[in-house]
């Protein structure tokens, strides 16, 4: 089975903080995913990457950047930490037209 | 761009009966992907099912099953001998067929209660 785990499932951070959301998958998987979902909003995707030191902007990346080093990791980056982006983050990896989910990090600023 | 509607915020069943849950996507694709995923409380999402927009007949998985329709893009997922399990945030989600991996849209999503 595939499997997505993220670094923490739940986080307190303070404005303007830098944080840092892991995300690592098993599967030898060539893209991986940075989704946040918020009640009534769904999930919107933030930052995805298709193969090591590749990235692309999602919907939404305002705020955040992304790191992928090596194929098996990818990190989301909130350089400072805002109130407006407690959020519950999700990663998620890809073959082809299949997305595998991790559990999420439900992230606070305060 | 393509975007996804769900217009049922939480919806409720009782054990064992029968529950639709409607999904309306606009794209001007021909080509695309449709997905159901399920996210349990406090548990990960996993995908339901899948459908591809070049096949007439409609996706079914055991007790899930959709109703696709291309010229209406409406793609609505029905949910037989509903269980307490089946309880869970539902999220319709569309995707481009880019012949490689590509990102998903989703809707936002309708909350589902099994009752008994």
């Amino acid at each position: 089975d595939v499997k997505v785990t993220q670094s923490s499932r739940y986080l307190v951070k303070r404005t303007g903080e830098k944080v840092f959301l892991e995300c690592v998958q098993d599967m030898d998987h060539e893209n991986m995913f940075w989704y946040r979902q918020d009640p009534g909003l769904g999930l919107r995707l933030i930052y995805f990457s298709y193969d090591v030191k590749m990235k692309e902007k999602g919907d939404i990346p305002e705020g955040y950047s992304v790191s992928r080093e090596k194929k098996e990791r990818f990190s989301l980056i909130l350089e400072s930490a805002s109130t407006n982006q407690t959020s519950m983050y999700l990663c998620a990896s890809s073959f082809f037209n299949e997305q595998f989910f991790g559990p999420g990090t439900r992230l606070t600023v305060l | 761009a393509q975007t996804v509607t769900q217009s049922q915020p939480e919806m409720s069943v009782q054990e064992a009966e029968t529950v639709t849950l409607s999904c309306t996507y606009d794209t001007s694709e021909n080509n695309y992907y449709l997905f159901w995923y399920k996210q349990p409380p406090s548990r990960q999402m996993i995908l339901v099912i899948r459908q591809e927009a070049y096949k007439q007949q409609n996706a079914t998985e055991n007790r899930f099953s959709v109703n696709f329709q291309k010229a209406a893009k409406s793609f609505s997922l029905k949910i037989s001998d509903s269980q307490l399990g089946d309880t869970a945030m539902y999220f319709c989600a569309f995707m481009r067929d880019t012949g490689t991996a590509s990102k998903l849209t989703f809707g936002t999503g309708t909350r589902l209660q099994v009752t008994l």
